[in-house]
């Protein structure tokens, strides 16, 4: 299964906005690249996925590198609610189990 | 529209006891995936429902075994619980299908043993 490398932890303000990096060298032509996030107490919450172009939706925006080995996931403007931890993850195309790994724990300071 | 509904949210056994957790879909949903997670550890996959049938499986003995239902519902049994079994487990289901399919998350069962 291909890995990711995501920071352990990661600090931003209130209302900046926030870049999450994410590399997966090893990833393949037919993995797709998502992003989760926890908050305490809770299970992950799907927030965006892609496969070779950026993406955006109400949560958030998602891009990739030409060469796909890595990828940002961008917080507009951070709120105290966005606080959890993020995981990057590739899946692969069929079956679509997911690989976690150890994500990055985001806090956000007013 | 309910989300993925896990039960019970706590529970707690002795070692060498069998558990059996519950989980329903999100409405139209077909597909099922368990995940234990470990504090301060990311979720790991322990398999993969669809029609009734293991599609896939991660690195977990046969301990760990499972069973979805023709109504999609899914159940996850571990027998001869060991202390290492202590872990959050989160159920997740989405559609079946090639790529890119969002996985929708309960909150999980807290499992302690004791």
């Amino acid at each position: 299964d291909a890995k990711t490398t995501q920071p352990n932890s990661m600090e931003s303000n209130e209302e900046e906005p926030v870049h999450l990096p994410c590399n997966h060298s090893t990833i393949s032509g037919t993995d797709y690249i998502h992003w989760y996030r926890q908050l305490p107490s809770q299970g992950p919450e799907y927030v965006i996925h892609g496969l070779t172009s950026n993406v955006n939706n109400r949560m958030a925006s998602l891009a990739i590198a030409e060469d796909r080995k890595s990828s940002t996931l961008i917080l507009h403007r951070a709120t105290l609610r966005d606080a959890a931890v993020y995981y990057c993850i590739l899946q692969y195309n069929q079956g679509g189990k997911l690989i976690f790994g150890q994500g990055t724990e985001l806090s956000v300071k007013p | 529209d309910a989300g993925v509904t896990q039960s019970p949210t706590h529970l707690i056994k002795t070692r060498g006891q069998q558990v059996t957790l519950r989980c329903s879909p999100k409405s139209g949903h077909d597909t099922v995936s368990w995940y234990q997670q470990a504090l301060g550890q990311g979720p790991q996959f322990i398999f993969q429902y669809y029609e009734e049938e293991e599609r896939q499986r991660g690195n977990f003995p046969d301990r760990f075994s499972g069973h979805q239902f023709p109504n999609y519902s899914s159940e996850l049994n571990v027998n001869a619980l060991l202390l290492g079994d202590s872990a959050l487990y989160l159920c997740a289901s989405s559609l079946f299908g090639e790529g890119g399919q969002p996985q929708h998350f309960g909150d999980g069962t807290r499992l302690s043993i004791l």
